[in-house]
């Protein structure tokens, strides 16, 4: 089975540009969230989506951040400016259906870095 | 609201040693508990969860958590540690009740010495 793809891996920019991050997740996952894991500490929501619909955004820095889901399954994260406090690994995952005891699969995140 | 407590950002262990990684909760209705581990450059990976029933859960990689209601723990342990073991634990807990919303700690790094 294919994970969740991300991409770029890495991505380096000045602060004031704008950036944005891919998601696919696994085949069949209605539910697709974006962490923002800062060095050293634990991955923080940002933005959780049912199919097309946002469930939960109330982390999401609205004036800089935004993210859509048009067709219920690859989503982009995209910051516009960015800030050097945005320098972080953004992280992916999704779950299937919206059950809140299954497990959340993982990307392998897409690391900023703000200058 | 719902919260998930690490309390220590490290933990060192010789090889071959039991090792306990500490984590509580706090939560209104009935948790959901999950474990995850995430190595150098890679995104989380899922250890195990408690749901419902037994209070030992057993996981992926030789590891189990404990579930404690009274003193709301979900501690993670493992008989025999491992070199390969080293990487940064995180708790997660998500709550019956609500929208799926999956809070998680700030991480524990797990060192663990030949």
């Amino acid at each position: 089975e294919a994970g969740v793809a991300q991409s770029p891996r890495y991505k380096i920019i000045e602060k004031r540009q704008s950036v944005a991050f891919w998601c696919n997740p696994i085949s069949g996952h209605a539910t697709l969230y974006w962490y923002q894991q800062i060095l050293g500490q634990g991955p923080k929501l940002l933005i959780q989506f049912q199919n097309n619909g946002v469930v939960d955004d109330s982390q999401l820095p609205k004036d800089r951040f935004s993210a859509e889901r048009l067709k219920g399954v690859d989503s982009t994260l995209k910051i516009q400016p960015a800030k050097l406090e945005d320098s972080a690994v953004y992280l992916c995952a999704s779950r299937n259906q919206g059950a809140t005891n299954e497990k959340l699969f993982f990307g392998s995140g897409t690391q900023l870095s703000v200058l | 609201a719902q919260s998930v407590a690490q309390p220590e950002d490290q933990v060192n262990v010789a090889e071959g040693n039991p090792l306990t990684v500490k984590c509580t909760y706090s939560v209104s209705g009935n948790p959901y508990l999950f474990w995850y581990v995430q190595y150098p450059n890679r995104g989380l990976q899922f250890l195990l969860k408690y749901i419902t029933g037994d209070n030992l859960v057993k996981g992926s990689y030789g590891f189990e958590a404990e579930f404690n209601k009274s003193q709301t723990s979900f501690h993670l342990k493992k008989p025999s540690a491992l070199v390969s073991d080293s990487a940064l634990y995180f708790c997660a807990v998500n709550e019956y009740s609500s929208a799926s919303k999956i809070i998680f700690g700030s991480g524990t790094r797990l060192s663990i010495r030949p």
